[in-house]
Order: C-alpha cells, then sequence, then structure tokens
C-alpha cells in the first residue's frame, strides 16, 4: 500500500503571509506528482504534474518543488489572499500505468 | 469543452441495495478514474478505465464493479450497500495519449452516496 504524507494537516494562515507544506511519499518506482486545490463545493482542481527530481512549476502566487530522490515535495503560496482557502491534496503515481494515489491533504484557512 | 459531469448529485440508498453512478468523461479524454471520498479522508482510489478496460485497482471489494463505454463515459456499481459504503465518489477523466499516470485529472462535482 502507498503511504502519503500531507502535514500540517490543517493551516491557519493570516491573509498576506506566505505559507508552505509539504508531501511525502516512497521514492523508489516514482514516476510523476501531482497537486491538486480543492475548494468547498466545487471539484478538485490540478495546480500541477511534476516528474523530474529538482522540477519547480509556477502558476501565478503558488509554486511547487520535486525530490524524488529522497521523496518528497513542497507547496509555496506566496501572500496568502482569501481564495486560497481550501484543501490541497498531493498525488503521487509510482510507475507509468498505477494508479494515482492520494494524500489526505492540507486544509487551508486565510484569515482577514 | 464540457467538462466531466456525474450524476446523480445525491442519492440515498438503503443496506444491501445496489447502485449505479455515472461520469460523462471531458471531450477527448480515454481515461477515467474512480474515488472515494469518506469524511476526513483523501480520495481513496477504487479503480481506473483506460479505452474500455479496467487499468488498476485499489483496495476495494468485488461488490465494487464498474464499466467504461466506446464513448469513453463510466459507470461505477456497487452490490449489497453497507454503511461504510456512505460517501461521496469522485469520477476523474484524463487524457493518457501513451498510458495514464501523467496527465491531470479533471474531476466532476461528485455523487453523494448516503447509505441508511
Amino acid at each position: 500500500i502507498l503511504n502519503v504524507e500531507q502535514s500540517p494537516q490543517s493551516l491557519h494562515v493570516q491573509e498576506g503571509d506566505s505559507t508552505n507544506f509539504t508531501c511525502s511519499f516512497p521514492s523508489s518506482n516514482f514516476y510523476a506528482l501531482h497537486w491538486y486545490r480543492w475548494e468547498t463545493a466545487k471539484s478538485p482542481e490540478a495546480l500541477f504534474v511534476m516528474t523530474l527530481n529538482g522540477d519547480e512549476k509556477k502558476k501565478g502566487r503558488i509554486s511547487a518543488t520535486l525530490n524524488t530522490k529522497e521523496g518528497y515535495s513542497y507547496l509555496y503560496i506566496k501572500g496568502s489572499q482569501p481564495e486560497d482557502s481550501a484543501t490541497y491534496l498531493c498525488a503521487p503515481g509510482m510507475n507509468r500505468d498505477d494508479k494515482i494515489i492520494f494524500g489526505k491533504g492540507t486544509r487551508l484557512h486565510i484569515l482577514p | 469543452e464540457t467538462g466531466v459531469t456525474q450524476s446523480p448529485t445525491h442519492l440515498i440508498k438503503t443496506r444491501g441495495q445496489q447502485v449505479t453512478l455515472r461520469c460523462s468523461s471531458q471531450s477527448g479524454h480515454n481515461t477515467v478514474s474512480w474515488y472515494q471520498q469518506a469524511l476526513g479522508q483523501g480520495p481513496q482510489f477504487i479503480f481506473q478505465y483506460y479505452r474500455e478496460e479496467e487499468n488498476g485497482r485499489g483496495n476495494f471489494p468485488p461488490r465494487f464493479s464498474g464499466l467504461q463505454f466506446p464513448n469513453y463515459s463510466s459507470e461505477l456499481n456497487v452490490n449489497a450497500l453497507e454503511l461504510d459504503d456512505s460517501a461521496l465518489y469522485l469520477c476523474a477523466s484524463s487524457l493518457s495519449s501513451s498510458g495514464p499516470g501523467v496527465s491531470p485529472l479533471h474531476f466532476g462535482n461528485g455523487t453523494r452516496l448516503t447509505v441508511t
């Protein structure tokens, strides 16, 4: 069973502050790492798919890094805004034809 | 471009009954994955269909079964419903030209199943 850990489980951040959280996964047989944002009453939305060690992706104020050798990825949010309040899910795929397994997510609350 | 649609949005069933959930994949997508999301958990992988064939299955009993049709829409069937089957069921489609794993998933809004 693939063990995907996300930390912290929950996070409260003041509007305007920057924040980051972690996804850990087994480093063997890694193929791809997905990040999704899931806002309340909406469906999960893809943020990034990363495959290469050292990969860094950016979308507006959100960026992510990937370390496949040690099995972790960081998601960063710069200058948090109320619309960033959501659950952030990471999901590694461990070989090309395998399923994508989700962590439990980090629930981010932006305080006004 | 039509997104992923799931039906019904909500459903209440009695223990022991059977249920069919439906998913229309995004136009042009050939892969459909089904997930179960229980309270406090991340989405749990049920199974995936790629070009009408099952392509991977999670830790779910055989009473969870599925189909993918030639137009790439999909069904999830659950027999002999149990109380623990109460959850949000998410369908996600993707385009995998040479095999799944890399393409981002496009999710529907889910079906909320309550088993009493």
